[in-house]
């Protein structure tokens, strides 16, 4: 069975600090998809990347960067110099392609609450 | 514009009476699935459809029925609802090819109360 662990519940920073958030998963697959989404106040799931388990570069954008392990079967996620505007709960996913009985349905893990401070 | 649309966005109800949340996708996807989110567990799939009438079980099923005559639409249908199906509800809808599907993308969310 998969699993996403994200043992950071709740995370506060001041403005313009780099902030990482863990993401641990498990699964018996090779092939695999990683994912961040973002959940602002205002309620909906904005997708930020998604990550295939043959491509361990680490990817950058803007402020944001993903460094993906899978020796140590982690998907963490760095936000340099945070913003207000960051402040969300960050989920990470796993989805498994070739389990047919599973719909390709998103395994999420349980979210980590980040507040950035002025 | 490309989105998932789901309504209502709110509802307040009462236990045992029937009621109906819409989904719709203007992307073409063969692929959509209902959600829901409870604090400390994340989201959990309810059911996936993975094309027009073909739909199965997601992981938390009971007290939930779907159905999907329209490529665009996925409706989720609570018959008798009950106080531990207050929660917030997603549709997501992506691209599939074969088993595998693409980027999965979600609705604005559905937050329901029933009392």
């Amino acid at each position: 069975a998969q699993k996403v662990t994200q043992a950071q519940t709740e995370i506060s920073v001041v403005e313009k600090e780099d902030v990482t958030l863990d993401c641990v998963y498990e699964t018996r697959d090779t092939t695999y998809y990683l994912f961040w989404y973002k959940q602002p106040p205002s309620g909906e799931l904005v997708f930020l990347i998604r990550r295939n388990s043959f491509d361990e570069q680490n990817e950058i954008s803007g402020r944001y960067s993903w460094n993906f392990q899978k020796s140590t079967s982690s998907f963490n996620f760095t936000i340099t110099a945070s913003q207000v505007v960051d402040s969300a709960v960050y989920f990470c996913a796993l989805s498994d392609p070739s389990d047919e009985t599973s719909g390709s349905r998103l395994t999420f893990g349980e979210g980590t609450q980040l507040t950035v401070n002025p | 514009e490309a989105q998932v649309t789901q309504n209502p966005r709110y509802l307040i109800t009462v236990t045992g009476k029937k009621l109906t949340v819409t989904c719709s996708q203007n992307m073409n996807h063969e692929y959509m699935s209902w959600y829901r989110q409870d604090p400390g567990l994340g989201l959990r799939q309810i059911y996936y459809s993975m094309n027009v009438e073909v739909t199965d079980k997601g992981d938390v099923p009971e007290g939930y029925k779907v159905s999907r005559k329209e490529k665009r639409n996925f409706p989720l249908i609570l018959e008798s609802p009950s106080p531990n199906q207050t929660s917030l509800y997603f549709c997501a809808s992506s691209y599939l090819a074969g088993v595998s599907t693409d980027t999965q993308y979600f609705g604005p969310g559905t937050r329901l109360t029933v009392l």
